[in-house]
């Protein structure tokens, strides 16, 4: 069974950069995309972008200008970096994984970041 | 982007009711829609997948249908256990777009 565990700073200063890991356990990294995914309190979804182990990502256009993600598969983890953060950042983040190009099947618990000063 | 509608918003219904929840896309996005279930405090589950196939484990009174651009999920009966909020999902073509889901509570 996969399980996905973020990690990271549960809050972050205006105008930093908010960064986070995901450990992958149950499957290897390099066979899927992996996703990030956040939910600001009591709202929606938002796809934040894919990362795929051989380093191709792709961004939602919203946060193309501050988003990077990467892949560690030494580790089988990924990463998500945002830079620039405003409270309007502020959310749960999920990293999920994206399967068959289709559907998100396995989720993390997910990780509360608020910006904050 | 395309956009992801859902109606009603909030749901209530009684334990065995049938229950419909309706998501309508922008554009046309073949059968590339997905169905996930939250309850408060934790993530989302996959429901179904490309409209209509049950992930694995999901109990069979969930069901997913389309008709052109408007999809559908059914709860044939309701149970005490399914109330929850839920989200249509779209991978058509990125950005991944949710539409804003809906609120399922007991009457």
């Amino acid at each position: 069974q996969v399980q996905l565990q973020e990690s990271g700073p549960g809050l972050v200063k205006p105008s930093e950069t908010l960064s986070l890991s995901c450990s992958v356990s149950g499957a290897s990294i390099s066979r899927y995309y992996w996703t990030w995914i956040r939910q600001p309190p009591g709202k929606g979804l938002e796809w934040i972008g894919y990362v795929y182990y051989s380093g191709s990502t792709h961004y939602n256009p919203s946060l193309k200008s501050r988003v990077t993600m990467s892949v560690d598969t030494s580790k089988n983890q990924f990463s998500l970096k945002l830079d620039s953060v405003t409270a309007a950042d502020t959310a749960v983040y999920y990293c999920v994984r994206w399967k068959s190009g289709s559907y998100f099947d396995s989720w993390g618990q997910g990780t509360l970041v608020t910006v904050s000063s | 982007d395309i956009q992801m509608t859902q109606s009603p918003s909030p749901l209530s219904a009684s334990v065995g009711d049938r229950v419909i929840i309706t998501c309508q896309a922008s554009q046309d996005i073949n059968n590339d829609l997905n169905w996930y279930q939250q309850k408060p405090g934790k993530a989302p589950k996959l429901l179904i997948y490309d409209v209509s196939n049950l992930e694995t484990g999901v109990p069979s009174r969930f069901s997913g249908s389309r008709s052109g651009t408007d999809f559908t999920l059914t709860i044939s009966s309701l149970q005490p256990e399914d109330i929850a909020t839920y989200y249509c999902q779209q991978y058509d073509s990125a950005p991944f777009t949710f539409g804003p889901g809906t609120t399922v509570d007991l009457k």
